[in-house]
């Protein structure tokens, strides 16, 4: 089976525009979860969704937005893109959303490069 | 809110010898699984072991075991038979009843041959 995969691999944005990362997780995964990884740094919780439905939000401005499809992938929108949203944005699926679902499965991350 | 801590930025282990990687967490929650996740160059975040905190019994997956201290809060790892390939960065993780995971800011790694 495949793994959690996400598009693009690498980007270059310039401040001010805007992007959006994809991500489709693991088969029969239905939670998808974002983190943003600064360098030198330990990921940041982004949003997690679950069926469709937001059911987390980390401490990111409103500029950060995302969704999911009845697939089940996600999409991550960022508006306004500043040099400090350079970083690598990881995507984490898991099976539900219940107690016993508590392991997550990373993607190979996109890097994004804001100039 | 919940914290991780992980006091070493940089470790270093001979080839076939064993290392331990600190973490220390605070939560007030009873019922939270603890993660060591290791990140090498490539960046994709692969679990190394899991624990859940109900259990005593510490985890072991092959060459990897915890040290876990409830009372204490403390989650260690321990590598044993190190090998050039466990060069990384070691990323201690909490998740708690809403299933977010904190991170530790890691520990690198470097394995000489």
């Amino acid at each position: 089976d495949a793994g959690v995969t996400q598009s693009p691999t690498h980007l270059i944005k310039t401040r001010g525009q805007h992007v959006t990362l994809r991500c489709s997780p693991i088969s029969g995964h239905k939670s998808v979860s974002w983190y943003q990884q600064v360098l030198g740094q330990g990921p940041q919780f982004i949003f997690q969704y679950y069926e469709k439905e937001e059911r987390g939000r980390g401490n990111f401005p409103d500029r950060f937005s995302a969704r999911q499809f009845p697939n089940y992938s996600s999409e991550l929108n960022v508006n306004a893109l500043l040099l400090g949203d350079s970083a690598l944005y990881l995507c984490a699926s898991r099976r539900n959303d219940l107690p016993s679902s508590y392991e997550q499965y990373f993607g190979p991350g996109t890097r994004l490069t804001v100039t | 809110a919940q914290t991780v801590t992980q006091s070493q930025p940089e470790m270093s282990v001979q080839e076939a010898e064993t290392v331990t990687l600190s973490c220390t967490y605070d939560t007030s929650e009873s019922d939270y699984y603890l993660f060591w996740y290791k990140q090498p160059p490539s960046r994709q975040m692969i679990l190394v072991i899991r624990q859940e905190a109900y259990k005593q019994q510490n985890a072991t997956e092959n060459r990897f075991s915890v040290n876990f201290q409830k009372a204490a809060k403390s989650f260690s790892l321990k590598i044993s038979d190190s090998q050039l390939g466990d060069a990384a960065m070691y990323f201690c993780a909490y998740a708690g009843n809403n299933r977010k995971l904190i991170w530790g800011l890691g520990t690198s790694l470097a394995v000489n041959p």
